[in-house]
């Protein structure tokens, strides 16, 4: 079985904190990905990479960078948290690019 | 631009009734997935359809890809409280696009 790893289930932060937010894939997939899912708004994708050290910006990449210097890691980091950055953030998968995507249990980030 | 609309957007529905949630596009696709997410997780996969008036069983759910591959739907027989969750679409050919989901909720 996939397996994507978030290192954090909740985090509380100040505004204007830096924030990292780690992930992990142990299937040798290409491509990560970081989305955010808010209600009424679905998920967006925020970043994502289809090799190591390269990314990609998705639909809503203000605010926030990623890293991938490692093929099974992906990191998400917000530079300066804002309270508007307070959602649900879901890590993901997939072995070839359009294929089907396999997600993490997802991090609650609360900015206050 | 691709989009996938699913309906109805929230439903709630006694204990072992029948219900059948959607998902439609006006773009063919060249398969697409169903996922299942609880409250506080991630979506979890439950399975990709590829061809057009493909039927998928997975135990009490049945799911069906439209013969032009432009949408599909899932059927839940006598649905269980565990069943309980919000159900998402995705499809998509150079990046994956998710519908907005279908929130369920089984009343026992």
């Amino acid at each position: 079985d996939v397996k994507v790893t978030q290192s954090s289930r909740y985090l509380v932060k100040r505004t204007g904190e830096k924030v990292f937010l780690e992930c992990v894939q142990d299937m040798d997939h290409e491509n990560m990905f970081w989305y955010r899912q808010d209600p009424g708004l679905g998920l967006r994708l925020i970043y994502f990479s289809y090799d190591v050290k390269m990314k990609e910006k998705g639909d809503i990449p203000e605010g926030y960078s990623v890293s991938r210097e490692k093929k099974e890691r992906f990191s998400l980091i917000l530079e300066s948290a804002s309270t508007n950055q307070t959602s649900m953030y879901l890590c993901a998968s997939s072995l070839i690019w359009g294929n089907t995507i396999y997600f993490g249990e997802g991090s609650w980030l609360t900015v206050v | 631009t691709q989009l996938l609309e699913q309906s109805p957007q929230f439903l709630s529905i006694q204990e072992g009734e029948n219900l059948t949630v959607y998902c439609n596009s006006s773009s063919v696709f060249s398969s697409l997935q169903w996922y299942r997410q609880e409250p506080g997780e991630g979506p979890v996969l439950l399975v990709t359809v590829v061809t057009g008036g493909e039927v998928k069983k997975l135990k009490r759910l049945t799911f069906q890809f439209g013969d032009a591959r432009k949408d599909s739907s899932l059927h839940i027989t006598a649905a269980q409280p565990g069943d309980t969750g919000l159900y998402l679409c995705a499809g998509g050919e150079d990046k994956i696009i998710f519908g907005k989901g279908t929130r369920l909720h089984i009343l026992p």
